[in-house]
């Protein structure tokens, strides 16, 4: 599976706007790029995921530049509400016919203040 | 729309025994994995289940053991417990394998 390298930790300030970057050098061509959310105690909460370009929904996008070996969370005008961690991970491609053994890494910690 | 949901919120048990944990997927869901959560690290993977039937298993000793139901919820099932089993776990439902993955508000376990 592949291995992500993303920043230990941020901070921001509310209003603005955050980008993780995540780097997965070793992507497989099935794999794809997907983002979660976890507050302290809770379960992850899926934030976004892709294959390749943009893909932008109501909370975040996902920018996936053409050789997928990084890719870039988004989230735009940030609040208090979003300090958590966040997990970039890879795999599940469709076509392996096995499961899906998701791979966390530490994640990052965004905190954002006032 | 119900989410994962897991049983039992918080559980205190001491070294030796045993513990079973429970988990209902997202309806439709044919898919159910386990992870455990160590304070301070990223959930790791345990197993996962589909159409009661194992499809992966994570680096875990045989202590740990799962079943999915024809429901399709799943039991995680932990013998001769240690300290170290101490943790958050965590399903989580798909509708296949490979599909996007949800996960449920977890159980935290405390081993004394």
């Amino acid at each position: 599976l592949a291995k992500t390298t993303q920043p230990i930790s941020m901070d921001s300030y509310e209003g603005q706007e955050v980008n993780i970057t995540c780097s997965h050098n070793n992507i497989a061509t099935n794999d794809y790029i997907t983002w979660y959310q976890q507050f302290p105690s809770q379960g992850p909460r899926f934030i976004i995921q892709g294959y390749k370009t943009k893909v932008t929904n109501e909370v975040a996008s996902l920018f996936i530049p053409a050789d997928r070996k990084s890719s870039t969370l988004s989230l735009p005008r940030v609040s208090l509400s979003d300090t958590a961690v966040y997990y970039c991970l890879v795999g599940g491609g469709r076509e392996t016919g096995g499961g899906n053994k998701l791979t966390f890494g530490t994640g990052t910690q965004l905190k954002v203040e006032l | 729309d119900t989410g994962v949901t897991q049983s039992p919120t918080h559980l205190i048990k001491t070294r030796g025994q045993q513990v079973t944990l429970r988990c209902s997927p997202i309806s439709g869901h044919k898919s159910v994995s386990w992870y455990q959560q160590v304070l301070g690290q990223g959930p790791q993977f345990i197993f996962q289940y589909y159409e009661k039937e194992e499809r992966g298993r994570g680096n875990f000793p045989d202590r740990f053991s799962a079943r999915q139901f024809p429901n399709y919820s799943s039991e995680l099932n932990v013998n001769a417990l240690l300290l170290g089993d101490s943790a958050l776990y965590l399903c989580a439902s798909g509708g296949a394998p490979t599909d996007t993955q949800y996960f449920g508000p977890g159980t935290r376990l405390t081993v004394l």
